[in-house]
């Protein structure tokens, strides 16, 4: 089975604190993605990844940055933390190249963030 | 832009019922739909994936099908149990890059 591992289930962060969100997976998946889920707001994308040291910015990118240096683990970074950043945080990851279409997302478990 | 709708917002049903939760998108030039599960406080568990070619795909109790056409997706479950209780998402895979875009779920309760 696909396992997608996410460093943290929960973390409280001050205003200003720099924060890292860390994402493993197992499966030697090319893709890579983190998404933030609000309650009335679903799901969405914050950045992508489809390669090492490879990024793309998703649909609300400001804030935050992502690192990719292995195949296997993708960061998100919050530069500078602020209360609306407080978010469940999810990180998936699909086998594939960059146009590859058909192939299964698989998620991780989630970080509760919470910026005090 | 594609927009994905799933209705209803919330079900309550007893235990032993066959329901159908529904999803539906704006643009019907999709790679892929896929069906997850998520527990309170949880991440999502893939249940299905539809491609864009195929008609339905089947596990266990759910099916789950697909009407590219007209933007629409079911979610069968059969005899429903407690332990289905979850959100149910939806999300389809655009042309560009891997971006899935997710509806907004459906809440299930079933009670024994």
């Amino acid at each position: 089975d696909v396992k997608v591992t996410q460093s943290s289930r929960y973390l409280v962060k001050r205003t200003g604190e720099k924060v890292f969100l860390e994402c493993v997976q197992d499966m030697d998946h090319e893709n890579m993605f983190w998404y933030r889920q609000d309650p009335g707001l679903g799901l969405r994308l914050i950045y992508f990844s489809y390669d090492v040291k490879m990024k793309e910015k998703g649909d609300i990118p400001e804030g935050y940055s992502v690192s990719r240096e292995k195949k296997e683990r993708f960061s998100l970074i919050l530069e500078s933390a602020s209360t609306n950043q407080t978010s469940m945080y999810l990180c998936a990851s699909r086998r594939g190249g960059r146009r590859t279409g058909g192939t299964e997302a698989f998620f991780g478990q989630g970080t509760r963030l919470t910026v005090v | 832009k594609q927009e994905v709708t799933q209705i209803p917002a919330a079900l309550s049903v007893p235990e032993g019922e066959n329901l159908v939760l529904n999803c539906s998108f704006t643009d019907s030039a999709i790679y892929n739909l896929q069906w997850f599960r998520q527990d309170p406080g949880k991440g999502l568990t893939s249940l299905l994936l539809i491609q864009s070619s195929q008609r339905e795909q089947t596990s266990g109790r759910l099916n789950a099908s697909l009407d590219k056409s007209s933007g629409r997706s079911t979610l069968y479950i059969a005899a429903s149990q407690p332990g289905d209780s979850a959100t149910y998402l939806c999300a389809v895979r655009g042309p560009s890059y891997g971006k899935l875009t997710f509806g907004q779920g459906t809440i299930l309760t079933v009670h024994p």
